[in-house]
């Protein structure tokens, strides 16, 4: 079966442009996250929803950063006004439940390198 | 807070030999650990995972890593190594919840 897809791959913008990033979860997947990498950094966890319910937003950096999961599948991670310091690796992952029992085996994509000029 | 210190950015070692990659954790909570494998332009996989069964825990590609509470240490080992196991792993810990916090990772370099 296919695994977690992102799009576009490769994104490059100007400072001060909008970009919106896609994650395609594994069908039937429940938990839906996403992560931020840096260059020659470990992942860093930006925001996760169960479903459509956004669970925990406490790594977005600031208001500029949102997401979305509307119908419960397909996701977006949305950048306004971009600035450099957002130029990173998006990287989304999902899991087949909620987390519920404490362990996450999470099935990442090979996410977005986002290049912000 | 929960985090995690992988101890050297690079690692290089001998085709053959042992590889070794440290991982200790900070948790407040018995933790979930996890060991992450990164190959060049691919995302990240899971190679083994530790939820609170057997101490010893065999991943994938002949790799295991052993949790020592008194430590707090999840060491990533392999007897001997490959080639093709040249890229870069995570350490990362995990709680009750969701979120998983990774290392900085290390980069393994294979010499021929």
């Amino acid at each position: 079966g296919a695994g977690v897809s992102q799009s576009p791959r490769y994104k490059v913008t100007k400072r001060g442009q909008d970009v919106a990033l896609r994650c395609d979860p594994i069908s039937g997947h429940v938990s839906l996250y996403w992560y931020r990498q840096a260059l020659g950094q470990g992942p860093e966890f930006l925001t996760y929803f169960n479903y459509e319910a956004q669970q925990d937003k406490s790594g977005l950096p600031n208001d500029r950063f949102s997401a979305e999961r509307p119908e419960g599948s397909i996701s977006t991670l949305t950048i306004q006004r971009t600035e450099q310091r957002d130029s990173a690796m998006y990287r989304c992952a999902s899991s087949p439940d909620g987390g519920t029992r404490g362990y996450n085996e999470q099935f990442f994509g090979p996410g977005t390198r986002l290049t912000v000029l | 807070a929960q985090s995690v210190t992988q101890l050297g950015s690079h690692v290089s070692v001998s085709e053959g030999a042992l590889v070794l990659l440290r991982c200790n954790y900070s948790s407040s909570v018995p933790p979930y650990l996890f060991w992450y494998v990164q190959y060049p332009n691919q995302g990240l996989q899971l190679l083994l995972k530790y939820t609170s069964a057997a101490t010893l825990v065999k991943g994938i590609n002949g790799f295991e890593a052993e949790f020592k509470k008194s430590e707090t240490s999840f060491h990533l080992t392999k007897p001997s190594a490959h080639m093709s196991d040249a890229a870069e792993y995570f350490c990362a810990v995990s709680d009750m919840g969701d979120k998983i916090i990774f290392g900085k990772g290390t980069r393994l370099h294979i010499l021929p």
